[in-house]
């Protein structure tokens, strides 16, 4: 099993609809992490979490919202989906002492 | 403003050739570079950088940081179709709550 498990995989969904992409690890580690990646704009980073309570706007966070229910848990929401939001969604985890970055398997999602 | 730069942003080679490629940085607080492979799927970790002048080694894979240029290369000798991927380069900001920046990648194909 993946340590870093992201669903759905692959979404396709139309404008204005709410979605959520969930992301749960068995790492446990206390960080996790949002991020987009698009063609020619590499990865960039969404939101970011550094514990339970903590709950951080990376460099493009307008559009989205995140909760963190559990420490393996870090969920990204899409309150109302627009065609720009097209992209490769990946979450990501790392613990408190290194920098390095476990991320998932990724969640491809279209919104026509 | 921190950024990393690849070069080149893409490269193809034939099997058996020996490639560099190249991480610049900018960056206000210096902790790591970390360096990633992306095939398919998630960047899965490579190497990570602190210390000028030294080298991490695995297998045909090697990766040296140049804190005076503000650089890092990986290099790949004996290349094989397998190495196809894009790599990509990320900082790790100690002042920043050890957020990455991420440079673009670079696209290495590898033709047999």
């Amino acid at each position: 099993d993946a340590d870093v498990t992201q669903t759905p995989r692959n979404r396709i969904t139309k404008t204005g609809k709410r979605i959520m992409l969930e992301c749960s690890q068995t790492k446990g580690h206390d960080r996790m992490y949002w991020y987009r990646q698009d063609p020619g704009l590499g990865l960039r980073l969404i939101y970011y979490s550094f514990d339970v309570k903590d709950i951080n706007k990376g460099e493009i966070s307008d559009g989205y919202s995140v909760s963190r229910q559990a420490q393996a848990k870090f969920s990204l929401s899409l309150e109302s989906a627009i065609p720009n939001q097209t992209a490769l969604y990946f979450c990501a985890t790392s613990s408190s002492l290194t920098g390095e970055l476990f991320f998932g398997e990724g969640s491809r999602l279209t919104v026509l | 403003e921190d950024k990393v730069v690849q070069s080149p942003l893409s490269l193809v080679v034939h099997e058996g050739d020996t490639v560099t490629l190249n991480c610049s940085y900018e960056v206000t607080n210096f902790r790591s570079l970390l360096w990633y492979k992306q095939e398919k799927k998630a960047p899965t970790f490579l190497f990570m950088l602190t210390s000028s002048g030294i080298e991490k080694k695995s297998g045909r894979l090697s990766s040296i940081l140049d804190k005076k240029e503000l650089s890092s290369i990986l290099n790949i000798t004996a290349t094989q179709t397998g190495d196809s991927a894009i790599y990509l380069c990320a900082h790790n900001n100690a002042g920043n709550n050890r957020k990455l920046i991420w440079g673009l990648g670079t696209s290495l194909a590898v033709n047999p």
